[in-house]
C-alpha cells in the first residue's frame, strides 16, 4: 500500500513552454501532498504543499505563478511549471500523506530539463 | 532556524563490514525523525522512524537508527554492508503537529559507497 506514482519520469521542452507534472497516490486518498525541487547531488527543498480542494501553500522564494500547483481530487496533484527556463531544469518529487501514518511517501520524481 | 546536518558527503565501506551514516538536528519541541534512501534517479524510499520509545530503531533492508537526544543525533546503521546499499542517504525531520505531518526538513544527503 501507499503507492505514489508521478507522471513524466523525464520531459524535455524548450524554453517559454509550460509543463505539467502529476503525481498521484494509487491506493490511498491523499488530502495532502507536497512537491519538492532537488539539485544535483544536492538535498530536496520543499517548495509548496498542496492541499486538495484549496489553494497551496508556498514556500519563502516559491513563486507560485510560476510553479502552479493544482489539487482537484483526493489522488491527484499536479505541478505546472510556466514558462519553463533553462534555470528551471531540476529533479521534481512529489510526496504523500498518508492518513494515520507519520512518514511520507514519494513518486518516482520528473527529471525536467528546459533547452 | 531548524536544520537537518549531515556532515559527510561521501562514506565508504568494504562489503560485509558495518557502517554509519551520520545524521545531526537543529529543532525546537520533540520533532520525528526519519532516514530516506534514493538510487539514481528514483524518488525517496522510506527506510525507518522515530517518534517516541526505544532509541533504537529498526527499519527496512537490515538498516538500524540511534536516537540520541543529549546530542541531538540520529545516526542509520547496519551491521554488514552490502554493495546493493550503496546510494543516497537523507536523513529528515518533521515537526511536531498534526499540520506538520509528512512535511519534511531534509539534511543535505550522504552517497554511501559499498565496495566489494
Amino acid at each position: 500500500g501507499a503507492v505514489v506514482s508521478q507522471h513524466p519520469s523525464r520531459v524535455i521542452c524548450k524554453s517559454g513552454t509550460s509543463v505539467k507534472i502529476e503525481c498521484r497516490s494509487l491506493d490511498f486518498q491523499a488530502t495532502t501532498m507536497f512537491w519538492y525541487r532537488q539539485f544535483p547531488k544536492q538535498s530536496l527543498m520543499l517548495m509548496a504543499t498542496s492541499n486538495e480542494g484549496s489553494k497551496a501553500t508556498y514556500e519563502q522564494g516559491v513563486e507560485k505563478d510560476k510553479f502552479l500547483i493544482n489539487h482537484a481530487s483526493l489522488t491527484l496533484s499536479t505541478l505546472t511549471v510556466t514558462s519553463a527556463h533553462p534555470e528551471d531544469s531540476s529533479f521534481y518529487i512529489c510526496s504523500a500523506r498518508v492518513r494515520h501514518r507519520l512518514e511520507a511517501f514519494f513518486g518516482q520524481g520528473t527529471r525536467l530539463t528546459v533547452v | 532556524a531548524q536544520s537537518v546536518a549531515q556532515p559527510e558527503d561521501q562514506v565508504n565501506v568494504a562489503e560485509g563490514n558495518p557502517l554509519t551514516v551520520k545524521c545531526t538536528y537543529s529543532v525546537s519541541g520533540n520533532p520525528y525523525l526519519f532516514w530516506y534512501v534514493q538510487y539514481p534517479n528514483r524518488g525517496l524510499q522510506f527506510l525507518l522512524k522515530y517518534i517516541t520509545g526505544d532509541n533504537l530503531v529498526k527499519g527496512s533492508y537490515g538498516f538500524e537508527a540511534e536516537f540520541n537526544k543529549s546530542q541531538t543525533s540520529f545516526h542509520l546503521k547496519k551491521p554488514s554492508a552490502l554493495v546493493s546499499d550503496s546510494a543516497l542517504y537523507f536523513c529528515a525531520v518533521s515537526l511536531p503537529g498534526s499540520s506538520n505531518t509528512g512535511k519534511l526538513i531534509f539534511g543535505q544527503g550522504t552517497t554511501l559507497q559499498v565496495k566489494p
